[in-house]
Order: C-alpha cells, then structure tokens, then sequence
C-alpha cells in the first residue's frame, strides 16, 4: 500500500523541452491536486480533479496541462519548460471534499 | 478569488517557548484545515475545523477557528524541538472543491 508515488522525484529540464509528472495513488480517491511550493509563497494549486475524466484550473495553471484518464492517475505536463517553472511539485488526494489530504513524497523540478 | 494569508513568515523560539501562527482568509470558508511539513518532507494532516468559533486541541497544540470563519489560528504550547517545519493552513469554499494553502509559517526552535 504506497500511498501517493510520484515520479520522477528529481528532474533537470532545459528551457523549451517537455515532460509529464506522474501522481499515482492506490487509495481509491476521487479527488486529486498538483501545487507547486516554492520559497516564501506556500503552496499553490495548478490543478486539480473530482473523479476521473474530470479536471479544472487552480490558482496558477498558465503553462501547465493534466489529464485523468484514470482514476488512479494524475498527470501533469510541461509542454514548454520555463526557468520560472522551477519549484517542487507536490501532487495530493482527498477521499472527497472535507476529508484531509494525502500528499506525494514531491518532485524536484529545475530548469535551465 | 480566494487568497489565504498566514503571520507570521518566520518565527524562531527558544525550547520551551509558546508559538502561535495566524490565518486569514478573504472569503467565509466552510472548513480549514491545518498541515505541518518537516524540512525537505510533504505536508502531513494535522487537524480539521469546520464549526464556527471551534476549539481542538492535540496535546500541546491549539487549533482555533474564527466566529466568522475567516480566520484561524494554531498556538503551540512549551515549544519542542520536534516542532521544527512549516505549518500550514488550507481552507475551502462551501460547493468548491479546491483548497487554498496559506503562505505557511516556518518554525525554528532553538534548543
């Protein structure tokens, strides 16, 4: 029973490529999130989702895209990686609305 | 849209002390929740407050939220070195489903 995985942990990316953070979970919640925490401005959310086919735009979601295809899978791309795009990422889960949230161990993600 | 504010940014205490971080929000929430992430870890639960004026408490530690609920607060008692990390507040809406986390409030005990 892993929880919340996300992969890849750590990532170095140039300016202009693309990549998918994975946010996988095995505890059967609806609802899941993407923030990114970067020093001094808490966490923030990018996107999130209700149930699986579903998602909406969070605080700061310009220059990102999710997909739920399944409900155990979270995914969050890059399509043009930006230096202003580095922070850790952090995916979470809810079993429904007021219930806490489950959060991933985070992935590193810089770009130069 | 919704912003969550958390005071102070920093705060360094000798062991021992008491500690107290603040959260407010710019709209009513249904609920806050609070979260502590130790350094280089993930948030980790802590509490939910959903009643208006509720107290809780987890043994040296005090949750709070507001009359109005737009506002909490969590004060922590004789201050240990296991209190070191950020704490963090997150509400929501009523008929949202998103969480909004405060700035957090980044806790050094000094031993």
């Amino acid at each position: 029973n892993a929880g919340v995985t996300q992969t890849p942990k750590f990532r170095v990316l140039k300016t202009g490529q693309s990549m998918t953070l994975l946010c996988a979970q095995d505890m059967n919640h609806e609802y899941m999130y993407w923030y990114r925490q970067d020093p001094g401005m808490g966490l923030r959310l990018i996107h999130y989702s209700v149930g699986e086919g579903t998602t909406a735009k969070g605080e700061v979601p310009d220059g990102y895209n999710v997909s739920r295809l399944k409900k155990q899978n979270f995914l969050l791309g890059l399509e043009s990686a930006a230096p202003s795009q580095t922070s850790v990422y952090f995916c979470a889960t809810r079993r429904d609305s007021g219930t806490e949230a489950f959060f991933g161990q985070g992935t590193r993600l810089t770009v130069v | 849209g919704q912003q969550v504010m958390q005071i102070p940014q920093y705060q360094h205490v000798q062991e021992g002390e008491d500690f107290t971080t603040y959260c407010n929000s710019s709209t009513t929430l249904s609920n806050i929740q609070w979260y502590k992430q130790r350094p280089g870890g993930h948030p980790v639960f802590l509490i939910q407050l959903v009643k208006s004026g509720e107290v809780k408490k987890q043994k040296r530690l005090t949750f709070q939220f507001g009359e109005a609920k737009k506002n909490s607060s969590l004060h922590i008692t004789a201050t240990q070195t296991t209190d070191v990390g950020t704490y963090f507040c997150a509400g929501t809406n009523s008929g949202t489903y998103k969480y909004i986390f405060g700035t957090g409030t980044r806790l050094k005990v000094l031993a």
